[in-house]
């Protein structure tokens, strides 16, 4: 089975800042990726899929890259609305979620 | 209005079954595949189990297989999620979700969750 490994599992970066998201899979997945972010207490909402393409709705500071093992989700701009825990999740032929990287203000 | 809603959530016993509902609205039902994932007290993301649009295929994650049954009734907009043999480590909030494209398994429509708490 492929396994998702997100990194770092928690950070913390200040309001303006270039804040990047590491999600590595086991075995290449082509682009069968997906990016989400949950707010405490809410539910998951998808940011980017197709490992690049950003969701209709999504914000432009947010962006996704990579392909086969190595993907990226990169907030330009860090906000303060921008804390939450992102997951990324790949989809070729079933469905693994990463651990989830928790986004904190400094 | 488009949404997903749960139901069904309760406390029960190890062991024992239960069953969630999902209900649609806003979109053609019948025409997407359906998925149910969890999230444990704490936790990540679970993926559980997806069923086609038409209901005919279905498949499940390996710590659930055998255990939960996915159907569906596309007359009623409604999707189940059939628990039996309930463990400690099903306790969690289970959320059904929508395919954003037929076939894709990412999600663009999430419902907000029902808890299920397995406890003795």
């Amino acid at each position: 089975d492929i396994q998702m490994t997100q990194s770092p599992s928690s950070l913390s970066a200040s309001v303006g800042d270039r804040v990047t998201f590491t999600c590595r899979a086991s075995q290449g997945i082509s682009n069968h990726l997906a990016w989400y972010q949950q707010k405490p207490g809410k539910v998951p909402k998808l940011l980017i899929y197709a490992a690049s393409t950003l969701q209709s709705g999504v914000p432009s500071r947010f962006s996704g890259s990579g392909s086969g093992t190595d993907f990226t989700l990169t907030i330009s701009s860090l906000q303060a609305e921008d804390v939450a825990t992102y997951y990324c999740q790949r989809y070729n032929s079933a469905s693994t979620f990463g651990q989830g990287t928790k986004l904190e203000i400094k | 209005q488009v949404q997903l809603v749960e139901s069904g959530g309760d406390v029960v016993q190890p062991g024992r079954s239960l069953r969630l509902s999902c209900a649609a609205s806003g979109f053609t039902f019948s025409t997407y595949g359906m998925h149910w994932v969890r999230q444990g007290p704490g936790k990540g993301l679970e993926w559980l189990a997806v069923i086609s649009f038409d209901g005919k295929v279905a498949y499940y994650t390996d710590s659930v297989k055998g255990r939960f049954t996915l159907s569906r009734d596309n007359s009623k907009n409604t999707l189940y999620l059939q628990m039996n043999s309930l463990r400690l480590e099903d306790t969690a909030t289970y959320y059904c979700a929508k395919e954003a494209v037929m076939h894709y398994w990412y999600f663009d429509l999430w419902g907000r969750g029902t808890v299920v708490t397995v406890s003795s």
